[in-house]
């Protein structure tokens, strides 16, 4: 069957630290993965989209990495703040989106 | 301001009462979708619609309608409600269905006694 898997349910690091989240998937051959972060009550909002044919992506503090091999993405957070505290969902395109039930990650002071 | 507008933001309602959500956006976005989101379950695709007059079904369909008469407007509908129904129901779109970001509303939470 097919499985979106996050591998924890939820993080706790220290302020400054990276946290890195970790998305696993089978059966699925996706042409795009997402990320989105969500805050509790609120809707999904859009962080980063990498293609298949892509290893790494990064957005200002975000770097997300893509390896259909292990059919695995990393998502990390350098130098992580308070404000980064949410949970993060990952998502396929393959083709239609499904989204991992999330990681929930709190940056401590 | 680009955004996915959704309306109720809270709705109760009794069991068997038909009552619609409303969505629409301002992107003039191909692709529109509804999400359920329930504890442990994650998000869970309902309906989609790739353009006007075009819709299909998701994972988790049953109970529920969607129409999509104009672009901006992607009404989710459920004719008789029902407790199993309860949860957290986004709406969401896109440019198209493909290679995109979604843009997703703020929610609707609905309880069904």
């Amino acid at each position: 069957s097919q499985k979106i898997e996050q591998n924890s349910e939820a993080l706790n690091i220290q302020e400054g630290k990276t946290a890195t989240l970790t998305c696993n998937y089978t059966n699925y051959s996706p042409a795009y993965l997402q990320w989105y972060r969500q805050d509790p009550g609120r809707g999904p909002v859009f962080l980063l989209l990498i293609r298949e044919n892509e290893k790494e992506k990064r957005k200002e503090r975000l770097k997300v990495t893509f390896d259909t091999t292990l059919k695995q993405s990393l998502f990390h957070i350098t130098a992580s703040q308070p404000a980064d505290s949410a949970t993060y969902l990952c998502a396929l395109e393959s083709p239609d989106m499904r989204f991992g039930a999330g990681t929930r990650l709190t940056v401590k002071p | 301001e680009a955004q996915v507008t959704q309306n109720p933001r809270y709705l109760i309602t009794v069991t068997g009462k038909k009552l619609t959500v409303t969505c629409s956006q301002n992107m003039n976005h191909e692709y529109m979708s509804w999400y359920r989101q329930d504890p442990g379950l994650g998000l869970r695709q309902i309906y989609y619609s790739m353009n006007v007059e075009v819709t299909d079904k998701g994972d988790v369909p049953e109970g529920y309608k969607v129409s999509r008469k104009e672009k901006r407007n992607f009404p989710l509908i459920l004719e008789s409600p029902s407790p199993n129904q309860t949860s957290l129901y986004f709406c969401a779109s896109s440019i198209t269905g493909e290679g995109y970001g979604y843009t997703f509303g703020s929610g609707t939470r609905l309880t069904v006694v």
